[in-house]
């Protein structure tokens, strides 16, 4: 099945800047999602992503966080103003139209906050 | 409300052992799905099997296996004769419901088992 690319690989950001997570262009996606897993923990929900809008977000997802498809394509998700505490591998993942359903995670950005 | 245990955090296993990680998992749903992921230490994740929770029957796939029991909520994973590369972060996971209409179908993870296979 297409894999699920994410860029980038790490970054490192200082605390307070904006940043940009990416998912390279899927064709045939039914939702899009992304979750977090901080060093050592478990994956967490943060939000999903279908026609154009949110249809689920956790609590995790608040005002600092976005997501859009800036060009109909690419996935992203943004977080305004970096806290040390958003440091985290951020999981991009995907279930496809036309599919037996299935449930693909991209290989992840690792995010560090100083 | 949906949760996942994995009460085992950390397992230790010499080469060729048989090993069995648990997961319980507690739902409201009588129509959910419960998945298995690998990480290993390049921190991907990485689908191992999906079960509808309508179909009980055990599954083999070469040295893994799953034994699904709706009567204790259980889905277990045994690796039959480990091998060092099966070293990795393991997840259990359970979605609710389908990805469709109103439904997301996002994945509530367990706290995840640590596997290590010494040589």
């Amino acid at each position: 099945e297409p894999e699920v690319t994410q860029t980038p690989s790490h970054q490192v950001t200082q605390m307070g800047q904006e940043v940009i997570l990416r998912c390279v262009p899927i064709s045939n996606h039914l939702y899009f999602y992304w979750y977090r897993q901080i060093l050592g923990q478990k994956v967490e929900f943060l939000v999903s992503f279908y026609n154009n809008e949110i249809s689920e977000k956790s609590e995790i997802f608040d005002d600092q966080f976005s997501v859009e498809r800036p060009d109909g394509s690419n996935f992203t998700l943004k977080i305004r103003s970096t806290k040390l505490e958003d440091s985290a591998m951020y999981f991009c993942a995907r279930t496809a139209r036309g599919e037996v359903w299935g449930y693909t995670f991209g290989s992840g950005t690792r995010l560090t906050v100083v | 409300a949906q949760k996942v245990t994995q009460a085992q955090t950390e397992i230790s296993v010499v080469e060729k052992e048989d090993v069995t990680l648990d997961c319980v998992y507690e739902t409201r749903d009588t129509t959910y799905y419960l998945f298995w992921y690998k990480q290993p230490p390049s921190g991907e994740l990485v689908f191992l099997i999906r079960r509808n929770s309508f179909d009980e029957q055990n599954e083999i796939s070469g040295r893994y296996s799953w034994n699904f029991q709706k009567s204790t909520s259980s889905f277990n994973f045994t690796i039959t004769a480990s091998q060092v590369v099966d070293s990795a972060v393991y997840f259990c996971a359970l979605s609710e419901a389908l990805p469709q209409g109103g439904n997301t179908g996002k994945l509530i993870f367990g706290q995840g088992t640590t596997l290590q296979v010494k040589p």
